[in-house]
């Protein structure tokens, strides 16, 4: 059973540009979940879907942003990139539904580097 | 809000020797869950154990062990018999009954096994 992928895995870009990173969950799994990663915050929730809807977003600026289709696969957008963008971006994927929570399913990480 | 608190940055230990990870949060709700998480330098977190309000039992998995005491909100993790390939950045966290994918970690505590 292939586990959560995420593309791409590594990417540069400068600031003022605008990134869009992808996830796709394990399949049969619904909700997906973002989280950014970084020496100095650690781990930070960024949003939660769950078919295709935004259940929780995590406090970031409107700069980020996300959304989930219909086959469960998610996208987040990061525009304006400013130099503290910089982070590891992780997607999890669950199985969860309302009232039973379950395990997340972390992907790899999209490594992105703001010059 | 909820929080959890990681209080050992760095642990070094010897191959064989056991190693206890602290983990201590705060939420006024009733109901959540408690996990652990692994995160080797490949980045991807794996998903250790999950506990939920209502069962305090402890629990052994091979050797890895967790005991779980609500009266002192701690959740703490220990490797017996550690073996290099446990060095990595171990994670506890918590979330609510209805925010399955929102998860509050902790700040990670390194371990670091050497032979």
């Amino acid at each position: 059973k292939a586990g959560v992928t995420q593309t791409p895995r590594y990417l540069i870009k400068t600031r003022g540009q605008q990134v869009t990173l992808s996830c796709s969950p394990i399949s049969g799994h619904r909700s997906v979940s973002w989280y950014q990663q970084t020496p100095g915050q650690g781990l930070q929730f960024l949003f939660e879907y769950f078919s295709e809807t935004q259940r929780n977003k995590g406090n970031f600026p409107g700069r980020f942003s996300g959304r989930q289709f219909s086959n469960s696969r998610s996208e987040m957008n990061v525009s304006t990139l400013e130099l503290g963008d910089s982070a590891l971006y992780l997607c999890a994927s669950s199985l969860a539904w309302a009232g039973n929570t379950g395990e997340l399913f972390f992907g790899e990480g999209s490594r992105l580097t703001v010059l | 809000a909820q929080k959890v608190t990681q209080a050992q940055t760095e642990i070094s230990v010897v191959e064989k020797e056991d190693v206890t990870l602290d983990c201590v949060y705060e939420t006024r709700d009733t109901t959540y869950y408690l996990f652990w998480y692994k995160q080797p330098p490949s980045g991807e977190l794996v998903f250790l154990i999950r506990r939920n309000s209502f069962d305090e039992q402890n629990e052994i998995s091979g050797r890895y062990s967790w005991n779980f005491q609500k009266s002192t909100s701690s959740f703490n993790f220990t490797i017996t018999a550690s073996q290099v390939v446990d060095s990595a950045v171990y994670f506890c966290a918590l979330s609510l009954t209805d925010s399955w994918g929102k998860l509050q970690f902790g700040a990670g505590t390194q371990v670091v096994v050497t032979p």
